[in-house]
């Protein structure tokens, strides 16, 4: 089973920054969050991981909170292009779970 | 294109066909997956494999036998499937099973309907 949860669903505007949130106060002290996403019918894209500190790249921001119960996934200005399942994910067993993710749709 | 790449992108089989499904990554992973996404559900891993060795099976029904001949090719070889069968088969890669340094990559997937 998926150790996280999300909100099934979210809109956000386009311009404006996303904040998915996920909860995962399971999670030990050495597993990492990752974070994927997917349009529809292709195959997942990673986006970014972290295991303890804030992380960012090229398409997104990562916010883990000091407990690590829980993280932010930000896209600084959303496009329409973003319209995807977001999906949370911590590792089990050295595996990748997925659970029903979070549907953001990007709206003009 | 991600690097790993699975043919065909569409497949269409009755019930009693035998078909394959290929996947290849030139990544220099060592680690292979095979997933099912039926609609409107989330992932579900079927197989793991490690350096050529299954390690996983998912409770998969035998009619989906896998074959890793090499790091780089992974095949999902099909069999009196069901229509239940029908969704999109995706496979992915990583370094190593257990490698918390990164993640996967995945392919496009091939999108089957059993008829």
């Amino acid at each position: 089973d998926a150790k996280t949860t999300q909100p099934t669903s979210m809109d956000c505007a386009e311009g404006r920054a996303a904040n998915l949130p996920c909860n995962h106060s399971t999670i030990s002290g050495n597993e990492y969050v990752y974070w994927y996403r997917q349009i529809h019918s292709q195959g997942p894209q990673y986006i970014i991981h972290g295991l303890k500190n804030n992380e960012t790249n090229e398409m997104a921001s990562l916010i883990i909170t000091e407990d690590r119960k829980s993280s932010t996934l930000i896209l600084p200005h959303a496009t329409l292009r973003d319209t995807a399942v977001y999906y949370c994910i911590v590792r089990v067993e050295g595996k990748l779970i997925f659970g029903q993710g979070t549907t953001l749709q990007v709206k003009p | 294109e991600t690097g790993v790449t699975q043919t065909p992108r569409h497949l269409v089989m009755g019930m009693t066909n035998k078909k394959s499904l290929k996947c290849e990554q030139h990544l220099g992973h060592n680690a292979m997956y095979w997933y099912k996404q039926s609609a409107k559900k989330p992932l579900e891993l079927m197989f793991v494999y490690n350096f050529k060795e299954q390690t996983e099976n998912n409770s998969v029904p035998s009619r989906f036998s896998p074959e890793c001949p090499n790091s780089s090719h992974l095949f999902l070889h099909l069999h009196t499937l069901q229509p239940e069968d029908s969704a999109l088969y995706l496979c992915a890669s990583s370094q190593e099973q257990g490698w918390t340094n990164y993640g996967y990559t995945f392919g496009s997937g091939t999108r089957l309907t059993v008829v």
